[in-house]
C-alpha cells in the first residue's frame, strides 16, 4: 500500500465549476500538508499549506485536513481554464524535510 | 525568486550510455532533490543531499548516484542507462529545518528534463 494515494483522474468540468481533490494517507505521525500545482512541461509549484489539522482558505482555493480520517482535500471554486494542471498533494512529519507526493491528479476546466 | 534550474529540457541517450543530469539553485538552499516522475506513480525520490558532499538514498536509487560538490549545484548520474529510466526527471530545493520559516520544507522546483533511453 502506497503511504498517500490520489485519485489520477482525470477530472474534466466546465467552467465555473467547483473542483473537488482528495487524497489518503496512512502516516499518522504527518504534520505538514500541501498541495502543489504543476502546469504541462513545469515543474511544481507550491499552491498551499496546512499545518496539522484544519481549513485554510486562500481566494477560491480551501484545504482542509481530516486527521482523524487521514483525508485531506483542496476544493477550487469558480474553477478558470487557466485552473488546468496536475495537483499533487505532498505530505510530511513535523521534523522532515523529505515530502511523500500522491500521484497527482490531471485537472481540465473547459472554456 | 528562488530559480532551480536543470541542464536540459529533453535528452535521448542509448542504452548503456553515462548520463549526467545537472541542477542548480541560487538561493543558498541546504538541502536538495532527485525525483523522477512517471504517469501514475507521481513523484518518487531518488536521493537527496543535505549538506555539501553528504547524501542519502530515497526510495528507489538502484542504478543512480549523486554528487553534490558545491551547495548550489546536485548532480544525478546514471551509471548505465537503461529503457526503464525513461523519465521525467525533477530536482529540488530546500531551506534546511533551522531556519525561521513555518514552513522550512517548501521545496522549489526546477522545470525537469524528460529522458528517452533508447
Amino acid at each position: 500500500q502506497k503511504e498517500v494515494e490520489q485519485d489520477p483522474g482525470p477530472l474534466s468540468v466546465p467552467e465555473g465549476a467547483i473542483v473537488s481533490l482528495n487524497c489518503t494517507y496512512s502516516n499518522s505521525a504527518f504534520q505538514y500538508f500541501m498541495w502543489y500545482r504543476q502546469y504541462s512541461r513545469k515543474g511544481p509549484e507550491l499552491l498551499m499549506y496546512t499545518y496539522s489539522s484544519g481549513n485554510k482558505e486562500d481566494g477560491r482555493f480551501t484545504a482542509q485536513v481530516d486527521k482523524s480520517s487521514k483525508y485531506i482535500s483542496l476544493f477550487i471554486r469558480d474553477s478558470q481554464p487557466s485552473d488546468s494542471a496536475t495537483y499533487l498533494c505532498a505530505m510530511s512529519l513535523l521534523n522532515d524535510y523529505k515530502l511523500s507526493f500522491g500521484a497527482g491528479t490531471t485537472v481540465t476546466v473547459r472554456a | 525568486d528562488v530559480k532551480v534550474t536543470q541542464s536540459s529540457r529533453y535528452l535521448v541517450k542509448r542504452t548503456g550510455e553515462k548520463v549526467f543530469l545537472e541542477c542548480v539553485q541560487d538561493m543558498d538552499h541546504e538541502n536538495m532533490f532527485w525525483y523522477r516522475q512517471d504517469p501514475g506513480l507521481g513523484l518518487r525520490l531518488i536521493y537527496f543531499s543535505y549538506d555539501v558532499k553528504m547524501k542519502e538514498k530515497g526510495d528507489i536509487p538502484e542504478g543512480y548516484s549523486v554528487s553534490r560538490e558545491k551547495k548550489e549545484r546536485f548532480s544525478l548520474i546514471l551509471e548505465s542507462a537503461s529503457t526503464n529510466q525513461t523519465s521525467m526527471y525533477l530536482c529540488a530545493s530546500s531551506l534546511n529545518r533551522g531556519a525561521l520559516t513555518l514552513l522550512y520544507n517548501e521545496q522549489f522546483f526546477g522545470p525537469g528534463t524528460r529522458l528517452t533511453v533508447l
